[in-house]
C-alpha cells in the first residue's frame, strides 16, 4: 500500500447501492493482495483476497480487481448494507517474507 | 482459521512505564507480527516475531522501546517500553496460517 496519511478518504453510499473501494500500491513486486475490513474497536477481518496471476475473484457480494499494470487494486461491494459501514484496508505481500503493507484505509458509510 | 486472543483488550498507562501485550494463538503458526495503528491511521508493521530468536524489526522500530518474545510457536508479547503519549495507539498481533492472514482485536493504549 501507499504510505500512510492523516485522514481517511471516505465514502457515503445509499443502502441497496453498489459500492467501489480503490487502492494503489507500490511495490511491483507484490503477489498477493487482500481485501480487510475494520470496524470500530475491533481487529482487521478478511473479506477477500486475489493473486497476482488473476484479474478478479469474486466472493459473496463482494468482488476484487487488480490492474498490476497501474498498481491498482478495487473492492466492489454489490447492495451494501449498514452492516458494511467499517474501514477498508487493502494490504499487498512484497516477497516471500510473508509481510503485508497496507493501504490508507477508506471509510464506508452506508446510510438507510 | 486461526483464532488469536490477545491481551488486555485496553489500558491506560501512565507516562514513563512499560506495558506487555501477549498473543495467544489456537494453533501453531510459523509466522507472528505486531502491527501499530496509530489514531486514525493504518497499520504500520512494527517486527516480526521469530521463535526461539530475535525478532526483526522494521525500519523506525527497536528493540530497546519494543521488545519482543516468542518462546513457541503459539505465543509471543509485545512490550511498550517507557510510555509516552505519542505510545497511544492500537497495537495488533497477527499471524499467517494456512487459512491466511488473521489477526488479533487489538489492544487500544493510552498513555497520559
Amino acid at each position: 500500500g501507499e504510505s500512510v496519511g492523516l485522514h481517511l478518504p471516505t465514502l457515503s453510499v445509499q443502502e441497496g447501492d453498489n459500492s467501489i473501494i480503490n487502492c494503489a500500491y507500490s511495490n511491483s513486486a507484490s503477489d498477493y493482495f487482500i481485501w480487510y475490513k475494520q470496524e470500530s474497536g475491533k481487529g482487521p477481518q478478511f473479506i477477500i483476497d486475489i493473486r497476482s496471476n488473476m484479474d478478479k475473484r469474486q466472493g459473496q457480494r463482494v468482488t476484487v480487481l487488480l490492474n498490476k499494470t497501474v498498481k491498482h487494486l478495487s473492492l466492489q461491494i454489490a447492495a451494501t448494507q449498514p452492516g458494511d459501514s467499517a474501514v477498508y484496508f487493502c494490504a499487498d505481500r512484497g516477497g516471500s517474507n510473508y509481510k503485508l503493507t497496507f493501504g490508507k484505509g477508506t471509510l464506508l458509510t452506508v446510510n438507510p | 482459521s486461526a483464532v488469536i486472543s490477545q491481551k488486555p483488550s485496553r489500558d491506560i498507562c501512565q507516562r514513563g512505564t512499560s506495558l506487555t501485550i501477549q498473543c495467544q494463538v489456537d494453533s501453531q503458526v510459523t509466522m507472528m507480527f505486531w502491527y501499530r495503528q496509530q489514531p486514525g491511521q493504518s497499520l504500520t508493521l512494527i517486527a516480526t516475531a521469530n521463535q526461539g530468536s530475535e525478532a526483526t524489526y522494521e525500519s523506525g522500530f527497536v528493540i530497546d522501546k519494543f521488545p519482543i518474545s516468542r518462546p513457541n510457536l503459539t505465543f509471543s508479547t509485545l512490550t511498550v517500553s517507557n510510555m509516552s503519549p505519542e505510545d497511544s495507539s492500537i497495537y495488533l498481533c497477527s499471524v499467517v496460517s494456512r487459512a491466511g492472514y488473521t489477526f488479533g482485536s487489538g489492544t487500544r493504549l493510552t498513555v497520559v
